[in-house]
């Protein structure tokens, strides 16, 4: 089936410094990738949709200059988290739509920022 | 506006009786509904849906789920537990493009 290959895994990284997470979609296009972070025991919140060739569209309250998202091609799309902070930390994943209906998302990325 | 409710935090069932996850919705138009499941420190992995059809849909490991219109309700079952079954559930509902998730559920199988 689908599958999405979401990079790193797990990341630590300095206060201040960036970190981009990639997810690429593998044996098919993804046209669209929904960017999710997931808060301690549970709640996802959608942050942003990415779509190839446009500018991302973002959920009220993601700070577009924090999380810049890039999907430059049909099977990849990027997330990077400039200047992190200690809040930043979190476990982001990402999704893409398939046909039928449902959605196959990448393995998540943790991010600890120190 | 779409949402979908999962009214526990967390289940808890001994190995080798039946379980059920709970999920309301409340979608407009034909929901098309979904279960997830999500290992620590992994992605969600589907598990089944509903689009249209039977209401009884079965699913990966096990598990299946039923579409009950009139109480707007898509419960999550497993007529036998594992241990393994130990994990994080997510109903999703597709009123737009765009999936909304419950708040998950903790299911846990003691031995």
């Amino acid at each position: 089936g689908a599958v999405v290959s979401q990079h790193p895994s797990r990341v630590i990284c300095k206060s201040g410094t960036s970190v981009k997470i990639e997810c690429r979609s593998l044996d098919f296009q993804a046209t669209t990738m929904f960017w999710y972070r997931q808060f301690p025991k549970k709640s996802l919140m959608l942050m942003a949709t990415s779509n190839e060739g446009s500018k991302a569209t973002y959920e009220q309250g993601v700070e577009k200059d924090k999380f810049l998202i890039n999907h430059a091609s049909l099977t990849l799309s990027t997330l990077t988290v400039t200047s992190a902070h200690p809040e930043d930390s979190s476990f982001y994943i990402c999704s893409a739509p398939q046909t039928g209906g449902d959605y196959t998302f990448g393995s998540g990325t943790r991010l600890t920022v120190v | 506006a779409q949402s979908v409710a999962q009214p526990e935090d967390q289940v808890n069932v001994a190995e080798g009786n039946p379980l059920t996850v709970k999920c309301t919705y409340s979608v407009s138009g034909n929901p098309y509904l979904f279960w997830y499941v999500q290992y620590p420190n992994r992605g969600l992995q589907f598990l089944l849906k509903y689009i249209t059809g039977d209401n009884l849909v079965k699913g990966s490991y096990g598990f299946e789920a039923e579409f009950n219109k009139s109480q707007t309700s898509f419960h999550l079952k497993k007529p036998s537990a594992l241990v393994s079954d130990s994990a994080l559930y997510f109903c999703a509902g597709l009123g737009s493009y765009i999936p909304t998730f419950g708040r998950g559920t903790s299911l846990i199988v003691h031995p």
